[in-house]
Formats: structure tokens, sequence, C-alpha cells
């Protein structure tokens, strides 16, 4: 089937902008995650969906940073006012809780 | 605060070389230690998830162990080839869900 899917590959924008990331998880995946990579640094996570559970949100750098997963699916991570040290690989993976998890292809975030 | 750790930070070794890597994690309340390799301009692929005292997986030239008294887990890559060469995760989980990904090792192999 069809694995995890992010739009777009790539997002230039100004700094005080506001954009969004989607990501479409592998269908019957229960969790869904959020991480980024920002220039030579590791895989930073963000926010963690599972079920119907409250969204762990531990990983979310500011309060400009917020995500929704909407139906159990498909989820949007909304950066507000972007700054230019939000620039990185904005990256969405999928699994059945406990299992391995499958990513995307990634969104490469520039803020000019 | 989780801290997951991984050595080294990068290696270099020739073709047909061996090589391990060494993850180190919190040893209390376990659920899950993963393994990924990490491509330049790819995204991680998983490839192992551990969940077992003991375990030990294989998968081709690669194989890894665990050790989740001692909070440890090794990688090892027998007869290293260039396409080998990537990014090695590892992650720990807990019953949550969530993983904690180390900084990563990055192998380079030469031909």
């Amino acid at each position: 089937g069809a694995g995890v899917s992010q739009s777009p590959s790539n997002k230039v924008t100004e700094k005080g902008k506001d954009v969004e990331l989607r990501c479409d998880p592998i269908s019957g995946h229960t969790a869904l995650y959020w991480y980024r990579q920002s220039l030579g640094q590791g895989l930073e996570f963000l926010i963690y969906f599972q079920g119907n559970s409250a969204p762990d949100k531990s990983g979310l750098p500011s309060d400009r940073f917020s995500a929704e997963r909407t139906g159990g699916s498909v989820s949007t991570l909304t950066i507000q006012r972007t700054q230019q040290e939000d620039s990185a690989v904005y990256l969405c993976a999928s699994s059945q809780q406990g299992y391995e998890q499958f990513f995307g292809p990634g969104t490469r975030l520039t803020v000019l | 605060i989780l801290n997951v750790e991984q050595s080294p930070q990068s290696l270099h070794v020739q073709e047909g070389d061996s090589t391990n890597f060494t993850c180190s994690f919190p040893s209390s309340n376990f659920y899950a230690l993963h393994w990924y390799r990490w491509e330049t301009a790819k995204s991680p692929e998983a490839l192992f998830v551990m969940t077992l005292n003991g375990d030990e997986k294989k998968k081709g030239r690669i194989s890894a162990t665990l050790n989740t008294k001692e909070g440890y887990s090794y990688l090892y890559i027998k007869g290293s080839q260039p396409e080998d060469s990537a990014t090695y995760l590892c992650a720990f989980g807990r019953n949550t869900g969530k993983l904690i990904f180390g900084q990563g090792t990055t192998l380079q192999v030469k031909p």
C-alpha cells in the first residue's frame, strides 16, 4: 500500500509568514509523529498523536508551533510567524503503537 | 530528561571492514529499542525493533543485540560496503509509544 506522504516537498517562505505542512499517514496507523532535522542536527521530536488520546506536545519549540490531526488520519503542522531558525526538514512518521515507524519524504522549509 | 547516547558520532571504514556502534539508553521502564538507517536525501528506514532483553536480530550483514538491564544495544555490520554509508539512529521507547532518538552514528565506507 501507499507509504506516508507529505506536502509540500519544499517550501520557501518569508520571515513572519505562517506555513502549513501536511502529513498523510499510512492507513490504519494509530500513531503519528512529527520531527524536524535542522542543519547539522539530529532528529528532534516535535509532537506525537496516538489514537484519540491528547497529543504529546512536549517537543514543540515554541507557541508558534501547533499541530492537529483530523479524524485520526491527516495531520497538519502549522508554524506561525516563521523565523529563520525554523528552517529545517520536517519529517512525519506513522506506526501502529509500539511498532516501527514509517517515515515520509519530509518537507524542506526555508525561511528567508 | 531521557537521554539516548550513540557512539561513535562518526566512523570511516574501508570496504570489507566489519564495524559496530553503541546505543545507550535508560534501563528503567524499557519498552522497545529501534534501529533506523538514514541515507542522505532519503527518509529514515527501520532496521530492527527489539523488545526483549537478550534479543539478537539480523538482516543480511547487519545485526543487533540488546541488553535492557544495563541499557545498551550494539549494531554490527559485517563486511561493510559503500552502500552501507548512512547515519544509523537508535531510538528508545516506553509504552507510551513515543520514541526518543539518539544523535546517530554516521558511517562512511570507502571503496
